[in-house]
């Protein structure tokens, strides 16, 4: 079956670290490039970045650069989303989610989301 | 970044009212749109891609049409299955963006 499988929910502490999963199944995983997209509470969609999981060419929006890093397991056909120093306005669901080709092209495969809460 | 100002925030209808939706972008993206439909508690699903092309298993009340900057997405008579929130994204380019989102609510 097609499909991203996002790892579950996360409660963290501002400071610390986190990596997000996102496991492909029913396709081959090095043939397309694996979104990341952001969701604060109660508001709407913000494309984070893109990463081709082949050769780990990576694409971050300005917003994003510097704050998070993707990364991927070929091995294993599953995507990362990591940050080193979470801070509360991290807080949000994170959704991975495959383009229908190449880079620049709409998203026809989402994961369920992973809802990640900061606060002290 | 290219900017895509969605209108409205909300809109009211009734069931087999037609609905239209419109996103702008600040640059000429060609026919690089998407829409997407989200629910409470659940992951956007595409709707329509290349601003009129119906993704597979789409309902064909639902339509596409635009070029350029101004695109649109109509629901030509709503269903109670329709009541959710609604966005546009553009792909042109890195780095990609999505509109404000449209929330349709019953009337």
């Amino acid at each position: 079956e097609l499909q991203l499988v996002q790892s579950g929910t996360e409660v963290k502490k501002p400071g610390e670290s986190l990596k997000l999963s996102c496991q492909a199944s029913g396709y081959k995983f090095t043939n397309y490039w694996i979104g990341w997209v952001r969701q604060m509470p109660g508001k709407g969609l913000e494309w984070m970045g893109i990463l081709y999981p082949e050769d780990s060419d990576t694409r971050y929006s300005p917003s994003f650069q510097g704050q998070v890093t993707f990364s991927a397991d070929k091995s294993i056909s599953t995507a990362y989303l990591q940050w080193t120093s979470l801070k509360s306005s991290d807080t949000a669901m994170y959704f991975c989610a495959r383009p229908r080709w190449g880079r620049f092209d709409a998203f026809d495969l989402w994961g369920q989301g992973t809802m990640v809460s900061v606060s002290s | 970044d290219i900017q895509m100002t969605q209108s409205p925030s909300t809109l009211y209808a009734s069931v087999g009212d037609r609905v239209t939706i419109t996103c702008r972008a600040s640059l000429s993206i060609s026919k690089w749109v998407a829409w997407y439909q989200q629910k409470p508690g659940s992951a956007p699903k595409l709707l329509v891609y290349e601003a009129s092309i119906l993704e597979s298993g789409v309902p064909a009340r639902f339509s596409g049409s635009g070029s350029g900057t101004e695109f649109t997405l109509t629901i030509s008579s709503l269903q109670p299955d329709d009541y959710a929130t609604y966005y546009c994204q553009q792909y042109n380019r890195d780095s990609q963006t999505f509109g404000q989102g449209t929330k349709v609510e019953i009337k």
